[in-house]
This record gives C-alpha cells, sequence and structure tokens, in this order.
C-alpha cells in the first residue's frame, strides 16, 4: 500500500496568497483527520472526518481555515488568506473506521512557509 | 480522549530496554492506549495500541495496568535510531497528541 500521500511536500508562498494543501487517504480508510504541527503548539488536531463528513472542526482557527473531503480518496486544506503565523508541518492522517481499536496513519506532511 | 501524562525527556543506553511510561487515569472503558513515535519532523509513526491486554509486535511491547490507569511501552533493544518523541495517546474517536516523551539512546 502507499500509505497516505501528501501534495506538495513543501510550498512557500507570501502572505496574503491563497494556499491549498492535499491528501490522499490510504484506500479503504474512512477517516482522515488534519493536523498541524508548530514548535511552539505541538501537533494540534485542526479536523476530522467519517465517510467524507466532517465530524469536529473546533480545532480550526479561524475561518481563513477551510477543509474539504469530495470523496473517499481525497481531501484538501485551504488557508485564505495566508499569514506568516500559519507556517508550519501539516499533517494528513487515515484510519479505517470500523470500531475503537483501528490506528492512525500518518503521511510525511506539508511544511509550508508564509513569508 | 482521556488526559495522558508523560515525562518530558528520558535516557537510555543502547542495548538497554527503554521504558516509558504514560499516565492515564481518567480513561473510559471504551478507550485505547495508542503509542506513535516522530523522529524530526516526520509524520508520527504508529507502534502499538491495547485496550487492557499487554500486547507485543515487533518494534515494542506495551504494558497496560490492570486497573488501566498507566501503561508502559517497552523497547526491548534500544538503538540510535529509536531517538525520537514517543507520545502515548487514549482515545476513541478522535487523537489527540500531548507533549510526548523525548527519548535520547545514549551510545
Amino acid at each position: 500500500d502507499a500509505g497516505v500521500i501528501q501534495s506538495p511536500r513543501h510550498e512557500v508562498t507570501e502572505m496574503g496568497q491563497e494556499v491549498t494543501l492535499r491528501c490522499k487517504p490510504i484506500s479503504g480508510h474512512n477517516s482522515l483527520f488534519w493536523y498541524r504541527q508548530t514548535m511552539m503548539r505541538g501537533l494540534e488536531l485542526l479536523i476530522y472526518f467519517n465517510n467524507n463528513v466532517p465530524i469536529d472542526d473546533s480545532g480550526m482557527p479561524e475561518d481563513r481555515f477551510s477543509a474539504k473531503m469530495p470523496n473517499a480518496s481525497f481531501s484538501t486544506l485551504k488557508i485564505q488568506p495566508s499569514e506568516p503565523r500559519d507556517s508550519a508541518v501539516y499533517f494528513c492522517a487515515s484510519r479505517e473506521k470500523t470500531g475503537y481499536y483501528s490506528p492512525l496513519h500518518f503521511g510525511n506532511g506539508t511544511r509550508l512557509t508564509v513569508t | 480522549d482521556a488526559k495522558t501524562t508523560q515525562p518530558p525527556s528520558m535516557d537510555c543506553a543502547e542495548g538497554r530496554a527503554a521504558n516509558l511510561p504514560c499516565n492515564h487515569s481518567t480513561i473510559s472503558g471504551n478507550e485505547y492506549v495508542y503509542w506513535y513515535r516522530q523522529i524530526h519532523s516526520q509524520g508520527p509513526q504508529y507502534i502499538i495500541h491495547g485496550l487492557k491486554n499487554n500486547e507485543t509486535n515487533e518494534m515494542a511491547s506495551l504494558i497496560i495496568t490492570e486497573d488501566r490507569k498507566s501503561s508502559t511501552l517497552i523497547l526491548p533493544h534500544a538503538t540510535l535510531r529509536d531517538t525520537a518523541v514517543y507520545y502515548c495517546i487514549a482515545t476513541g474517536n478522535q487523537f489527540y497528541f500531548g507533549t510526548g516523551t523525548s527519548l535520547t539512546v545514549i551510545p
């Protein structure tokens, strides 16, 4: 299996620009999570989906952040407009939600730098 | 999700067993204990999980106390490549990561 695939691996953009991060979960997994990691705040859960439906977005920091999952094999996290404090590593993870026991599997992340 | 408490850092001599503790005293009956590790800025790597029985796989062993209020991750023969931040999570659905334990394996 290819694992969770995130793109791009690195993104450098200027303040005010729109940024779109992409994630392809593991085939057959029906839960998808987005995280953000910084030195100051650690690994933060932003939002998660079950069967393409957002279940909890309480971790999304501001209205500038939005996430979608149009189908079972693709999700996006969009920041519009981006700000320097959004600079972080963004991780996507997926799991097979067949109960409480399935583990979460992470992608390699997208390192975002907003100048 | 139950709150977990881990020591911020630990050292372990190469070749010796590394025992990483985790307290999850508020864990509920249907919440599992999961362990992950993160090396540098790579994505967290799943290690092992369990409900109430001890578990072992090719990477590690997980010992959960009978009252389920704490657990220990055991790396039986630590190598330099095991140097990482180790996270303990007690959850049913949402995976909230704390600050973890930074394990340094010393040559």
